[in-house]
């Protein structure tokens, strides 16, 4: 099952713009990671923020947590046509074996 | 470092048909995975494995899949037989101890059935 969702599904922005996508997830977690899939990839990984942080930023991505409504925002600033993907929130639920679960994923388009 | 690599790429059989993947990891990465991704959905992870001993498989179809990594390096990833409903991507991704479990995916392997 998947324990994240993201919204919203589908954002389209003009190059330039910002872009905020937000997840939501259900159940505690040791730290929660974004992940970006361009079309016939696989994912890449992005940024990782644990559960006792609340921001991070690496580059032009900034990231929130906020434990107590079990949600994460991903903002990507000053957008580029290279960030057209999909992006994917993945929680690490504290269940000892460092799996992931994933998320139903943010489709992004960036106009040019 | 090379990247984790998988074969085939793209594979188009038949219905009630035998399939095999194949998944290099990241060398020294102990921890490997198998995701099922679906077309328009997020990852859903099918096994994980630490060095050659299982540590999920509770979401893996153990009556048509199955899955090894012998050695603790490489691993395969085997349907049989397969349904319409197994059409996805198959990606494999590999991860250190002790690095908070950031995940190294390689491309997939796109599954047709017929």
């Amino acid at each position: 099952s998947q324990q994240g969702e993201e919204d919203p599904q589908a954002l389209s922005i003009q190059e330039g713009e910002n872009a905020t996508m937000n997840c939501s997830y259900k159940t505690s977690i040791n730290n929660l990671q974004w992940y970006r899939q361009n079309s016939g990839r696989g994912l890449v990984h992005l940024i990782l923020i644990r559960s006792n942080e609340r921001e991070k930023h690496s580059g032009r991505l900034r990231v929130t947590l906020d434990t107590s409504k079990k949600s994460s925002s991903l903002l990507i600033t000053a957008s580029r046509a290279a960030d057209t993907a999909s992006y994917f929130c993945a929680t690490d639920a504290n269940f000892g074996n460092e799996k992931l679960t994933f998320g139903t994923g943010t489709r992004l388009t960036i106009i040019p | 470092e090379a990247g984790v690599a998988q074969s085939p790429r793209y594979k188009i059989i038949e219905k009630r048909q035998s399939v095999a993947f194949w998944c290099n990891p990241i060398s020294g990465h102990a921890t490997l995975y198998w995701y099922q991704q679906i077309l328009g959905q997020g990852p859903k992870l099918l096994i994980q494995f630490q060095n050659n001993g299982v540590v999920d498989d509770s979401q893996l179809p153990k009556d048509r899949f199955s899955a090894e990594r012998l050695k603790g390096v490489d691993s395969t990833l085997k349907i049989q037989p397969a349904k319409l409903e197994d059409s996805a991507v198959y990606l494999c991704a590999s991860s250190s101890l002790g690095l908070a479990n950031e995940q190294y995916f390689g491309p997939g392997t796109r599954l047709t059935v017929t």
